[in-house]
């Protein structure tokens, strides 16, 4: 089984619906990460947290909300979609010693 | 603006040829400097990684040099395999730093 699970892996909605992606990992650890990816501007970060009771912002919030339910769940919400947030989200946990970043297999969005 | 600058976009090479990857920052507080590996399909996963206090670091095929003066660091593959293609995304973070700083990825392919 995957350390970083995301679902779905695939996702078709309608402008203005909501969407929740759901990120649960195994890792144990305690940092978490949504990122977004699109061709030609790589990976940028939506939103981070540290534990539960800590929320951060990244450089491309606005949009989105994430809930920190649990160490192990991170979910990530577009409260109305619309179709520039067509992209491949991923779901990361952080290493705390290495600081390495372990990433989902990603959930592709698709907004019509 | 982009924290770290990535090139070529693309890339092309024969079996065997060796590839480069380019990357240039600008923060000096920059203290950790990955490069992560992406098949289609997948995430990325670490391949690499270095810090500043050494110019050069080589896992198997794959060698990272680093010029601290230039705020420059590439990717090196060695004897390239068709396996190697890939996406090669580059990142730079600070030492307990919340973020990391993505390139915007570079697509490799190696011709048998």
């Amino acid at each position: 089984d995957a350390d970083v699970t995301q679902t779905p892996r695939n996702r078709i909605t309608k402008t203005g619906k909501r969407i929740m992606l759901e990120c649960s990992q195994t890792k144990g650890h305690d940092r978490m990460y949504w990122y977004r990816q699109d061709p030609g501007l790589g990976l940028r970060l939506i939103y981070y947290s540290f534990d539960v009771k800590d929320i951060n912002k990244g450089e491309i919030s606005d949009g989105y909300s994430v809930s920190r339910q649990a160490q192990a769940k991170f979910s990530l919400s577009l409260e109305s979609a619309i179709p520039n947030q067509t992209a491949l989200y991923f779901c990361a946990t952080r290493h705390t010693s290495t600081g390495e970043l372990f990433f989902g297999e990603g959930s592709r969005l698709t907004v019509l | 603006q982009q924290q770290v600058k990535q090139s070529p976009q693309s890339l092309i090479v024969q079996k065997g040829g060796i590839p480069i990857i380019n990357c240039a920052y600008e923060n000096t507080a920059f203290d950790y400097f990955p490069w992560y590996q992406q098949f289609p399909g997948k995430g990325p996963a670490l391949l690499i990684a270095i810090r500043p206090d050494v110019s050069e670091k080589k896992e198997g095929r794959f060698t990272i040099s680093f010029n601290k003066s230039a705020k420059q660091f590439s990717l090196h593959i060695m004897d390239s395999q068709p396996g190697d293609s890939a996406t090669y995304f580059c990142a730079a973070s600070m030492e307990g730093g919340n973020q990391f700083y993505f390139g915007t990825g570079t697509s490799l392919t190696v011709i048998p």
